[in-house]
């Protein structure tokens, strides 16, 4: 089956400390998302790739890194320089040059205690 | 740049009901419109798109959506709820030129009541 899988499903780590969130998809498109949501402020766009070694930062790129090394993975590395990062990470991807219809994995819950 | 305004952050309604979800967006260019579905600790699922022509839009279960560019709107109707539509559902937009980009409105929650 083709689809985006985002690896834990629930994440846990002390403040202070980075966190890296796995994304990673096998429907062969070239660009991918990281969006961050919150109760009540929908989706932001955090950072995003349309191509292999290539990415842009989103809306609210403070905080959080990415790389694109291969096709099919896009991980979020969330800092420790992020001040409020306890949220929902969802990862989406897309054919580029196309219709933006972005299919999204099933989303990591990061706490920060 | 766009902008999407979902105008009702919570929607109450009975089973068997009908309900429609606001949707307005801001662009100064052509757009294509989307409706998302999140059920709780989910991802997103797409239930319908508008590109181009018919501006009556079917979606998946039973839902449909209706562009009208006057009044720059995308409203999302069903005209007969059932409890398993109890989701939060988003509106969102890209740019029809450069759409490599979607943006989404805040979401607005539909809760149906047995």
């Amino acid at each position: 089956d083709g689809g985006i899988t985002q690896s834990p499903k629930y994440l846990f780590r002390k403040e202070g400390q980075n966190v890296t969130l796995s994304c990673e998809q096998n429907l062969n498109h070239d660009a991918m998302y990281w969006y961050r949501q919150d109760p009540g402020q929908g989706l932001r766009l955090i950072y995003y790739s349309q191509i292999v070694n290539d990415f842009q930062k989103g809306d609210i790129a403070e905080g959080y890194s990415v790389s694109r090394e291969k096709k099919e993975s896009f991980p979020l590395t969330v800092t420790s320089a992020q001040k409020n990062p306890t949220a929902f990470y969802l990862c989406a991807s897309s054919i580029t040059g196309a219709v933006n219809e972005q299919f999204f994995g099933p989303g990591t819950r990061l706490t920060v205690l | 740049a766009q902008s999407v305004t979902q105008l009702d952050s919570q929607v109450p309604v009975f089973e068997e009901a009908p309900v429609e979800l606001r949707c307005n967006y801001s662009s100064s260019v052509s757009v294509y419109l989307f409706w998302y579905v999140q059920y709780p600790n989910q991802g997103l699922q797409l239930l319908l798109k508008y590109l181009s022509g018919s501006t009556l839009v079917k979606g998946i279960n039973g839902f449909e959506a209706e562009f009208n560019k006057s009044q720059t709107s995308f409203h999302l109707r069903k005209p007969s709820v059932h409890i398993s539509d109890t989701a939060e559902y988003f509106c969102a937009v890209s740019e029809a030129v450069r759409s490599y980009q979607l943006t989404f409105g805040k979401g607005t929650k539909l809760s149906v009541i047995p």
